[in-house]
């Protein structure tokens, strides 16, 4: 069966510090892979999503870049945090064609 | 563009009491929809889809929702609401092609009274 993995779970990091989150999927090949944002009171946020490797397209512009240097990898990045960076960020796949999407555990990330 | 509209920010109900969560969509063909709920600090666990065919379907947990393309409505129902049931729900349209990408509407928060 499938399954995804993402951590860290929880990240404290200081104002212009750099990130990375990683997230993995096992189980199946050539997914889609998605970076969701979700804000108090704003709902999940697309990030980026990747249909293969080496393919990122961003939906909004922003701080953070995404990379998908494996099938089966996606990692969240920044150069340098902001404090508005600061959110509940989701990891998730799909397979071409379909548009249920299976999600991670989250990372719960707090600029200071 | 899809968008979709969650109108209830916060739901209470008592426990045993029926539940109905409210989801519009905005979309120029038949979508697909979807229910997701997410218990705090966890990610999001699917509660059912519609894709096509019978208008009523059934997910996890006891919940049902039904498609009415006459007033693009996907809203969600549970005849009785067991405390568990206290989390977020998400309401969520999706579209093949161009990265088969999911949008999802602001969420409700459903607290249960016991």
């Amino acid at each position: 069966s499938q399954t995804i993995h993402q951590w860290p779970a929880t990240l404290v990091q200081p104002v212009g510090s750099p990130l990375s989150l990683e997230c993995t999927v096992e189980g199946t090949s050539n997914p889609n892979l998605y970076w969701y944002r979700q804000a108090a009171g704003r709902g999940l946020q697309l990030l980026f999503y990747s249909v293969g490797i080496g393919q990122i397209s961003s939906e909004v512009p922003q701080n953070l870049s995404a990379s998908r240097p494996q099938d089966r990898q996606f990692i969240l990045s920044s150069k340098k945090l902001l404090l508005s960076d600061s959110g509940f960020y989701l990891c998730a796949w799909n397979l071409v064609g379909n548009t249920e999407a299976f999600f991670g555990q989250g990372t719960r990330l707090t600029v200071v | 563009a899809q968008s979709v509209t969650q109108p209830d920010i916060h739901i209470t109900v008592s426990e045993g009491a029926s539940l109905e969560l409210r989801c519009n969509y905005s979309y120029g063909a038949t979508p697909y929809l979807f229910w997701y709920v997410q218990s705090p600090g966890q990610g999001l666990q699917l509660l059912l889809k519609y894709f096509s065919g019978d208008t009523l379907v059934q997910g996890i947990k006891g919940f049902e929702a039904e498609f009415k393309r006459s007033q693009s409505s996907f809203n969600l129902r549970k005849p009785s609401v067991h405390w568990s049931d206290a989390a977020e729900y998400f309401c969520a349209v999706g579209i093949t092609g161009g990265g088969n990408k999911l949008t999802f509407g602001t969420g409700t928060q459903l607290k249960v009274e016991l």
